[in-house]
């Protein structure tokens, strides 16, 4: 199974609102991401978590609260959101080979994305 | 993190084999060049990675510059599916980060 889900497809929400994204893999991997993408833009990189603890946080605003409960899940957690926010919400897995000093080779599994939109 | 230049789009006949170029002048010796690419309405999919030698898998080919400055990925035939996004990507030693840059939109005609 290389498969990595989201749920949901499509969520949304209002600017009081809070919301959760979740990801989920069964591949074994030990590196989760969450990335942020504009339309027509490119993936840009919000958060990675390295063995269920985040590692980079690539100064994202704290409306957007990721959590990682075991290796297998990833969420985010959303409150707050300002329309800018809109975009598609990918999650990614890897299998973390940093720890073997062969990082320039893992390679990432994305998810089919969460299409937020924000009223 | 090392940039890369590719051109913003490409288009390409069915069935034909497609070179996909990448620049990345400012390789360091230890970045891995890395391709992924993204289906309309789907998350990116990893095609292929390489250090120094040129690379095959099942999905393309991975050209590899002597001096490393540049790359070329190539479809050997391609089909209406491989219509995509084509990210070129450098991937260093020191992180868990994919840097995507803007990318090439491949066009397959019929």
């Amino acid at each position: 199974d290389t498969e990595v889900t989201q749920t949901p497809k499509h969520l949304v929400m209002g600017m009081t609102n809070k919301k959760s994204l979740k990801c989920e893999q069964h591949m074994g991997h030990r590196a989760m991401y969450w990335y942020k993408q504009k339309a027509k833009k490119p993936p840009e990189l919000m958060f990675v978590y390295s063995y269920e603890k985040l590692s980079i946080n690539e100064s994202v605003p704290s409306r957007f609260s990721p959590e990682c409960p075991n290796s297998s899940l990833l969420n985010l957690h959303l409150h707050a959101l300002q329309p800018e926010d809109s975009a598609l919400y990918l999650c990614a897995s890897s299998q973390d080979l940093s720890a073997g000093g062969h990082i320039g080779t893992d390679t990432q599994y994305f998810g089919p994305g969460t299409r937020l939109t924000v009223l | 993190d090392a940039k890369t230049t590719q051109p913003n789009s490409m288009e390409s006949n069915e069935e034909e084999p497609v070179h996909l170029p990448c620049n990345h002048s400012t390789i360091s010796g230890t970045d891995y060049i890395h391709w992924y690419r993204q289906l309309p309405s789907q998350g990116p999919e990893y095609v292929i990675h390489g250090l120094t030698s040129n690379v095959n898998n099942r999905m393309a080919s991975l050209a590899i510059a002597e001096d490393r400055k540049s790359s070329t990925l190539i479809l050997h035939r391609a089909t209406l599916r491989d219509a995509a996004v084509y990210y070129c990507i450098l991937r260093d030693v020191y992180g868990n980060k994919l840097v995507f840059g803007a990318g090439t939109i491949l066009r397959v005609k019929s």
